[in-house]
């Protein structure tokens, strides 16, 4: 049992390039969520979804557009990075006890 | 303004001991508050999950505590083990008309040292 899995775990970026981070689950979880996780600070959250071509705008949503085209594929884009990015990103989903569970992390560098 | 307050920022005890973190909120409405565990480099993993009615939840050698009135909670770690050293982050969530909202404090980083 995966649970929720994400790539790429490290990635360096140049200020203005894009990228995507894909976030998976195999839990059949509706609900899906990215956050991201800055020193001295609580995870914040950036977008969220609550099912299959639905996406929902959380506290931090400026830079980032996400796409959830499967259910069971969350997916978080960067269209231009800038060095404020550089952060630490989870993916998380939510099982119908309303318990979280969190993939690894991505490590994202934006120089 | 729905805050999640912990203290301390970080700790250091020795192997065996017994050692409290406390969580202070301001959120409201409450629903539910959890603890969950991150070891260095990993995701959260949640310990415990209390709603406004329980006052106390044990998982293994984590007991966490929840007071509604004075909006307190408390995670207690007893006969520690260095496996424990990782951060422990508190999280509030909103009531379920304010969209179920999970609140983070920044975490308190436990290091046990043998």
């Amino acid at each position: 049992n995966a649970g929720v899995t994400q790539t790429p775990k490290f990635r360096v970026l140049k200020t203005g390039q894009s990228m995507t981070l894909l976030c998976a689950q195999d839990m059949n979880h509706e609900y899906m969520y990215w956050y991201r996780q800055d020193p001295g600070m609580g995870l914040r959250l950036i977008h969220y979804s609550v099912g299959e071509g639905t996406t929902a705008k959380g506290e931090v949503p400026d830079g980032y557009n996400v796409s959830r085209l499967k259910k069971q594929n969350f997916l978080l884009g960067l269209e231009s990075a800038a060095p404020s990015q550089t952060s630490v990103y989870f993916c998380a989903s939510k099982s119908l006890r309303n318990t979280i569970y969190f993939g690894e992390g991505s490590w994202l560098t934006v120089v | 303004k729905n805050q999640v307050e912990q203290s301390p920022q970080s700790l250091i005890i020795l192997e065996g001991k017994n050692c409290t973190l406390q969580c202070n909120y301001t959120v409201s409405p409450f629903s539910n508050l959890r603890w969950y565990k991150q070891d260095t480099g990993r995701g959260p993993v949640s310990l415990t999950i209390m709603t406004f009615s329980e006052n106390t939840k044990s998982n293994g050698r984590y007991t966490a505590t929840l007071d509604a009135d004075t909006k307190q909670s408390s995670l207690h770690i007893t006969a520690s083990q260095l496996s424990d050293s990782a951060s422990y982050i508190c999280v509030v969530r909103l009531g379920y008309n304010q969209g179920g909202k999970l609140i983070f404090g920044q975490g308190t980083e436990l290091s046990v040292k043998p």
